[in-house]
């Protein structure tokens, strides 16, 4: 399969832990993309990546998130100090111009 | 800012044709692009217009008019598989290729 994949699928934590997902994007792709998407919304823009630079994040991006992609391949996304307000699906997308490819998700519950 | 305004749902026969309006407010952008997801999927790109009048692609045609700031998608020979939202996105010409999302219109299709 040579698809956006994502790890985990699921993840439950409790309030206040950290985590870590992982995306590995089409192997081709330069640009990746980190979106959140909550039930009855459309994807709401996290962070963006044209190699391993990340040149993009959204203001309303708390401090409590980071993302890296040292080497231009995968991608990893941290939430740091878990609040139940983070409970979402988190997608990772690549492209190599404007359409985007999105990995399957990972679905976040903070409890 | 930049907004897009989708009706939240719509409800087809199996076998007709619905249209899904997408009207915005952003101050330019490069393209409108479709998106469908299934429950549970993640977003799989349908379209793209980058210029104003309409393209087609099988079952499915997009339309933009930046005069009108409106778009829409028009699926024909509705199927039962065609269940799912669709969203409407832009990528604002003050950003890297992210797109700024609609909330999406479910579509409910009846046999």
């Amino acid at each position: 399969d040579t698809g956006v994949s994502q790890d985990p699928r699921h993840k439950i934590t409790k309030r206040g832990q950290n985590v870590t997902f992982r995306c590995d994007p089409i192997s081709e792709h330069n640009r990746l993309y980190w979106y959140r998407q909550t039930l009855g919304q459309g994807p709401e823009f996290l962070t963006y990546f044209q190699n391993e630079a990340q040149l993009e994040k959204s203001r309303l991006l708390s401090d409590r998130f980071s993302a890296e992609r040292p080497k231009g391949s995968f991608s990893t996304l941290e939430i740091q100090r878990t609040e139940q307000g983070d409970s979402a699906m988190y997608l990772c997308a690549s492209s190599l111009v404007a359409e985007q490819y999105f990995g399957p998700g990972t679905r976040l519950t903070v409890t | 800012g930049q907004s897009l305004e989708q009706p939240s749902e719509v409800t087809a026969v199996e076998g007709a044709i619905v249209q899904i309006n997408c009207t915005y407010q952003t101050s330019g952008f490069y393209g409108l692009s479709w998106y469908q997801q299934h429950d549970g999927g993640a977003p799989t790109f349908l379209s793209y217009n980058g210029l104003d009048g309409l393209e087609e692609t099988g079952r499915f045609s997009s339309f933009l008019s930046r005069s009108d700031s409106y778009g829409y998608l028009l699926l024909q020979e509705l199927q039962m598989k065609d269940s799912a939202s669709y969203f409407c996105a832009v990528r604002p010409w003050d950003s890297n290729y992210q797109l700024i999302w609609g909330a999406g219109t479910k579509l409910i299709i009846k046999p």
